[in-house]
């Protein structure tokens, strides 16, 4: 059973492009949460979606990124217009449900933005 | 969210067990007490979780004290695969609601 795939591994955009980064959770896992890492910090909770449904976004920055969880495909984190603030690892996990005892984490996407 | 004070790095002999300390005075009474670590360049990944009695599995031991203020993660033998940083995380299973704090980088000597 594959665990959590995230590509790319690393992604690097000019100032101004766009980013996409996709996750395929575990085969079974319906709940999908996406974390970022700034250098030398702990993860940070962006988003948490369900097939089809954003159902709690509090921790996404207000403009340039938006997240979906289509019916069918991987997970997309999506940001626009790229600063140099947003370099950073961004951290896919998945889980079966809403309270599972464990979260799965794939090895994230390395964004570097010049 | 229970805020959690960890040292912020700790060493270890390889072979040799590792106590982890995490303070967490401000954790609620329905709070589990969760361990992730996070190997370099890799993401988190699950160690243990406990309520309010000990707890053992493969990688590690849990425990946690009596007041639930504080517990302690426990490596009987540390390898130099442990090598990471460990999180405590005091929460209910809703994982938006995870604070990753900075954790305790831990370094295992050969």
């Amino acid at each position: 059973n594959a665990g959590v795939m995230q590509n790319p591994r690393h992604l690097v955009r000019r100032r101004g492009q766009e980013a996409r980064l996709r996750c395929s959770p575990m085969k079974g896992h319906s709940h999908v949460y996406w974390y970022r890492q700034l250098p030398e910090e702990g993860l940070k909770f962006m988003v948490y979606l369900q097939k089809e449904n954003i159902i709690d976004e509090s921790g996404m920055p207000k403009e340039r990124f938006s997240a979906e969880f289509p019916k069918e495909g991987p997970s997309i984190l999506r940001i626009q217009q790229v600063v140099r603030g947003d370099s950073a690892a961004y951290f896919c996990a998945s889980s079966p449900g809403a309270t599972n005892e464990k979260l799965f984490f794939g090895s994230g996407t390395q964004l570097s933005v010049l | 969210d229970a805020k959690t004070t960890q040292p912020n790095s700790m060493e270890s002999n390889e072979e040799e067990p590792v106590h982890l300390p995490c303070n967490h005075s401000t954790i609620s009474g329905t709070d589990y007490i969760h361990w992730y670590r996070q190997l370099p360049s890799q993401g988190p990944e699950y160690v243990i979780h406990g309520l309010t009695s000990n707890v053992n599995n493969r990688m590690a031991s849990l425990a946690i004290a009596e007041d639930r203020k504080s517990s302690t993660l426990i490596l009987h033998r540390a390898t130099l695969r442990d090598a990471a940083v460990y999180y405590c995380i005091p929460s209910s299973y809703n994982f938006n609601k995870f604070y990753f704090g900075s954790g305790t980088k831990l370094n295992v000597k050969p």
